[in-house]
């Protein structure tokens, strides 16, 4: 079955420390995203990118890192400038633009 | 940037009742999309519907877009329990204005709660 896998499901971080969250899809889309969603908010955009090797900040990238490797792969590196980390972490692709967006399930970051 | 904004932000009601949840928006809009999630769960695309249309019909979901008043409404009909969620409307960007964008923006969403 095509889909979106994010791994892990559950993460804890110690401060200071960096962690990089996986996002895998095999739906062959070339658009991939990653947004934050806080309790009880919307999802805000952290980076995006459009096709291989090319990636663009969305609006709180401060804190985050991406790459781009490979079509199928996104993964998301929340380093220790990120000050406020603990959040639930949705990836997202789309087959181009803002056609309908296929998500994962989600991560959810939790700083000890 | 841009942000969909829904109304109201919690909803509860009787099984087998209409379910309306409104969204408004900022600027000039290409698409506009409703989505779902349940809780704790990622999101669920549910539909799109393009600037050039006012009304657009999927099962029991029925949305509504006048870009005159920058907003769309999402009509789930006859609900049922397992309905309840947490709907958000998103919205990209005109990209003929030059104000388009080629990722989405999300409103904060409606908690809807179907009681049994």
């Amino acid at each position: 079955d095509g889909g979106i896998t994010q791994s892990p499901k559950y993460l804890f971080r110690k401060e200071g420390q960096n962690v990089t969250l996986s996002c895998e899809q095999n739906l062959n889309h070339d658009a991939m995203y990653w947004y934050r969603q806080d309790p009880g908010q919307g999802l805000r955009l952290i980076y995006y990118s459009q096709i291989v090797n090319d990636f663009q900040k969305g609006d709180i990238a401060e804190g985050y890192s991406v790459s781009r490797e490979k079509k199928e792969s996104f993964p998301l590196t929340v380093t220790s400038a990120q000050k406020n980390p603990t959040a639930f972490y949705l990836c997202a692709s789309s087959i181009w633009g803002s056609e309908g967006y296929t998500f994962g399930s989600g991560t959810r970051l939790t700083v000890v | 940037s841009q942000q969909g904004e829904e109304d109201p932000q919690a909803l509860s009601i009787q099984e087998g009742e209409n379910a309306t949840m409104n969204c408004s928006y900022k600027t000039s809009i290409n698409n506009l999309q409703w989505y779902r999630q349940n809780s704790g769960r990622g999101l669920v695309h549910l539909i799109l519907i393009r600037s050039n249309e006012r009304e657009k019909h999927s099962g029991r979901l029925r949305v509504t877009l006048d870009t005159s008043k920058k907003s769309s409404s999402l009509l789930i009909t006859a609900s049922r329990a397992a309905d309840t969620a947490s709907y958000f409307c998103a919205t990209d960007g005109d990209l003929y204005s030059g104000a388009g964008s080629y990722q989405l923006t999300f409103g904060k969403g409606t908690k809807l709660s179907v009681i049994p």
